[in-house]
C-alpha cells in the first residue's frame, strides 16, 4: 500500500463546474498538507498549503484536511480551462522536510 | 517571492558524458534543497536531500557516485549525472525549502535526454 493514495484520473469536467479532487494517506503523523499543480512539461507550481486539520480558502481553491479520516480534498469552483492540469497532493511529517506525493490528477475543463 | 530556477531547462548529450544541472533560489535563502526525477505520467520521485555545507542524502536506490549533488552556497545546488546513459533520460525537478513557510518551491525542471 502507497502512504499516499491520489486517483489518477484522467478527470475531464465542463468549463464551470465544481471540481473535487481527494487524496487518503496512511500515515497519521502527517502533519503539513500541500496542493500542487503541474502543467506539462513544467515544475509544479504550490497551490495551497494547509497545516493539521481544517479549511483554507484561496479565491477559486478551497483545501480540507481530515485528519480523523486521513483525507484531503482540492476543490476548485467555476473551473477555468486554464485549470487544466496535473494535480499533485504532498505532504509531509515535518515542514519543508522530504515530501510524499500522490500520484496526481490529471484534470481537463472542457470550454 | 519564492522563485527557483533551473538551468538547462533541457539539455541533451551522449552516452558516456557527464551533465551539471544547476538549481537556483533567486530571492531567498535555502538551506535545504531537494532533487527529484519525474517519468512521463508519473509523480515525482525524491532522490536526494541537499543540505547547504554538508554531504547530500541520498534515497535507497538512488546512486551517490551517478549522480553527484553539490550544495555550495545557500541559492545554488547542482546535479551532475555523470556517465549519462539513456536510462537517465528524465525530467530532473529541483525544490528549496522556505522554512518560515515550511513548504518546497520547484523549479521548472531540466528535461535531459541521453543519445
Amino acid at each position: 500500500q502507497k502512504e499516499v493514495e491520489q486517483d489518477p484520473g484522467p478527470l475531464s469536467v465542463p468549463e464551470g463546474a465544481i471540481v473535487s479532487l481527494n487524496c487518503t494517506y496512511s500515515n497519521s503523523a502527517f502533519q503539513y498538507f500541500m496542493w500542487y499543480r503541474q502543467y506539462s512539461r513544467k515544475g509544479p507550481e504550490l497551490l495551497m498549503y494547509t497545516y493539521s486539520s481544517g479549511n483554507k480558502e484561496d479565491g477559486r481553491f478551497t483545501a480540507q484536511v481530515d485528519k480523523s479520516s486521513k483525507y484531503i480534498s482540492l476543490f476548485i469552483r467555476d473551473s477555468q480551462p486554464s485549470d487544466s492540469a496535473t494535480y499533485l497532493c504532498a505532504m509531509s511529517l515535518q515542514g519543508a522536510q522530504k515530501l510524499v506525493f500522490g500520484q496526481g490528477t490529471r484534470l481537463t475543463i472542457n470550454p | 517571492g519564492a522563485v527557483v530556477s533551473q538551468h538547462p531547462s533541457w539539455v541533451i548529450c551522449k552516452s558516456g558524458t557527464s551533465v551539471k544541472i544547476e538549481c537556483r533560489s533567486l530571492d531567498f535563502q535555502a538551506t535545504t534543497m531537494f532533487w527529484y526525477r519525474q517519468f512521463p505520467k508519473q509523480s515525482l520521485m525524491l532522490m536526494a536531500t541537499s543540505n547547504e555545507g554538508s554531504k547530500a542524502t541520498y534515497e535507497q536506490g538512488v546512486e551517490k557516485d551517478k549522480f553527484l549533488i553539490n550544495h555550495a552556497s545557500l541559492t545554488l545546488s547542482t546535479l551532475t549525472v555523470t556517465s549519462a546513459h539513456p536510462e537517465d533520460s528524465s525530467f530532473y525537478i529541483c525544490s528549496a525549502g522556505l522554512s518560515i513557510t515550511d513548504t518546497q518551491y520547484f523549479g521548472p525542471g531540466t528535461r535531459l535526454t541521453v543519445l
